[in-house]
């Protein structure tokens, strides 16, 4: 199993430019989430679903859609991205039972210039 | 509004010697998790605490859970240079899907 996996590793992107950051696990969680963490902030959680075709805004959802078509795959966008999008993205999955364990994947190191 | 502080913010110690970190809340938490990140990878899950005074040890990690639920520490006996990361403590509450995260603390152990 690959677990949480993200794409793409890296990214400098220009200011007003778009991307999307894909994430994709291979457990069959019902949950997955997408953070930003910066340094002397900790991770945010940005945006969430709990299911197959929902999503949910998190603590700092500006600047940022989801879209979660399929249940392994979660996708956030930026629209027009600004300088302080600079960030590391963190994409994490949890299949909730009794508490919710997340898993993460290895991060996006995006620049937006 | 951060609902979970960790200290300290920044730890250097040397090979051999003990440590204790803190996160806590003025929050009642279902339960608390105590993650391990390296540089350039995501934060990989070490405990999970439950229930209020549990006590978890995992090898040279001991982990508690505050008797009111709203704090937790994580000592770390003879710590190693393979210890050295950026510890996140991470609160769930009942009402919610999400977790708090405390924005960690780094510890550097030298040789």
């Amino acid at each position: 199993n690959a677990g949480v996996t993200q794409t793409p590793k890296f990214r400098v992107l220009k200011t007003g430019q778009s991307m999307t950051l894909l994430c994709a696990q291979d457990m069959n969680h019902e949950y997955m989430y997408w953070y930003r963490q910066d340094p002397g902030m900790g991770l945010r959680l940005i945006h969430y679903s709990v299911g197959e075709g929902t999503t949910a805004k998190g603590e700092v959802p500006d600047g940022y859609n989801v879209s979660r078509l399929k249940k392994q795959n979660f996708l956030l966008g930026l629209e027009s991205a600004a300088p302080s999008q600079t960030s590391v993205y963190f994409c994490a999955s949890s299949y909730l039972r009794l508490v919710n364990e997340q898993f993460f994947g290895p991060g996006t190191r995006l620049t937006v210039l | 509004t951060q609902l979970l502080e960790q200290s300290p913010q920044f730890l250097s110690i040397q090979e051999g010697e003990n440590l204790t970190v803190y996160c806590n809340s003025s929050s009642v938490f279902s339960s608390l998790q105590w993650y391990r990140q390296e540089p350039g990878e995501g934060p990989v899950l070490l405990v999970t605490v439950v229930t209020g005074g549990e006590v978890k040890k995992l090898k040279r990690l001991t982990f508690q859970f505050g008797d009111a639920r709203k704090d937790s520490s994580l000592h770390i006996t003879a710590a190693q240079p393979g210890d050295t990361g950026l510890y996140l403590c991470a609160g769930e509450k009942s009402s919610g899907y999400a977790l708090n995260f405390g924005k960690g603390t780094s510890l550097l152990v030298t040789p």
